[in-house]
């Protein structure tokens, strides 16, 4: 079942920050983020496993909470390069390793 | 390494015309899979496969068909192309051995069925 991101859309000036969540109804074995510029492939953030900690990525971190098969992507000072759309995919406890369910998407954009 | 690359970048078709999207990866991933991006959808998994001679369904595996017969190639194959099919497909690749397991992604294949 499709992971839900919030919100859909987010737009900032840069140096802002911003918060964006991914909410499995699932138990989750581990939660990937990625960023997709326009028109390009999806790009790789990071990765947080189950029963592991907090992830950091220059000024991206991200967290995860299993009691609430939830992960939240927190990016800060954001750059104008920050802008795109960031997915979560999600593998569920008991699948196929690797198989990742995307959520929707959500749309970030930086303006000067 | 080339990656994974994928090829048509674009196609167009018929309705009713069959075509092979072809996804090959240079890294020695086990792990290959195919999804379709639609506006405000994500990525949909179509199909997967964990190794050579093992594939699997995804969430929207209907009107496609996937074969592994080598560790670098995964095609997949449109039997009758519908118009529902217009859509941008990313082939992607990991080593489930490695840490982190990042799925990398070719450049995607835009196919449009008139």
């Amino acid at each position: 079942q499709q992971p839900v991101q919030s919100p859909q859309a987010v737009i900032l000036r840069e140096g802002e920050d911003a918060v964006i969540n991914c909410s499995s109804s699932k138990a989750l074995y581990s939660v990937h983020w990625y960023r997709q510029k326009h028109g390009e492939a999806p790009v790789f953030l990071m990765i947080l496993l189950k029963g592991g900690e907090q992830k950091g990525h220059d000024k991206i971190s991200a967290s995860f909470n299993e009691k609430k098969q939830q992960s939240s992507l927190y990016l800060t000072a954001s750059q104008l390069s920050y802008s795109g759309t960031y997915f979560c995919g999600t593998e569920l406890v008991g699948t196929s390793y690797g198989k990742l369910t995307f959520g929707q998407g959500t749309i970030l954009t930086v303006h000067p | 390494n080339a990656g994974v690359t994928q090829t048509p970048k674009f196609q167009v078709l018929k309705t009713g015309q069959s075509m092979t999207l072809q996804c090959a990866q240079d890294m020695n991933h086990e792990y290959m899979s195919w999804y379709r991006q639609d506006p405000g959808m994500g990525l949909r998994l179509i199909h997967y496969s964990v190794g050579a001679g093992i594939t699997d369904q995804g969430e929207v595996p209907n009107g496609y068909n996937v074969s592994r017969s080598t560790t670098e190639d995964f095609p997949l194959r449109l039997l009758s192309a519908a118009p529902s099919q217009t859509s941008v497909y990313f082939c992607a690749s990991s080593d489930p051995g490695t840490s982190p397991n990042e799925q990398f992604f070719g450049p995607g294949t835009r196919l449009t069925v008139l």
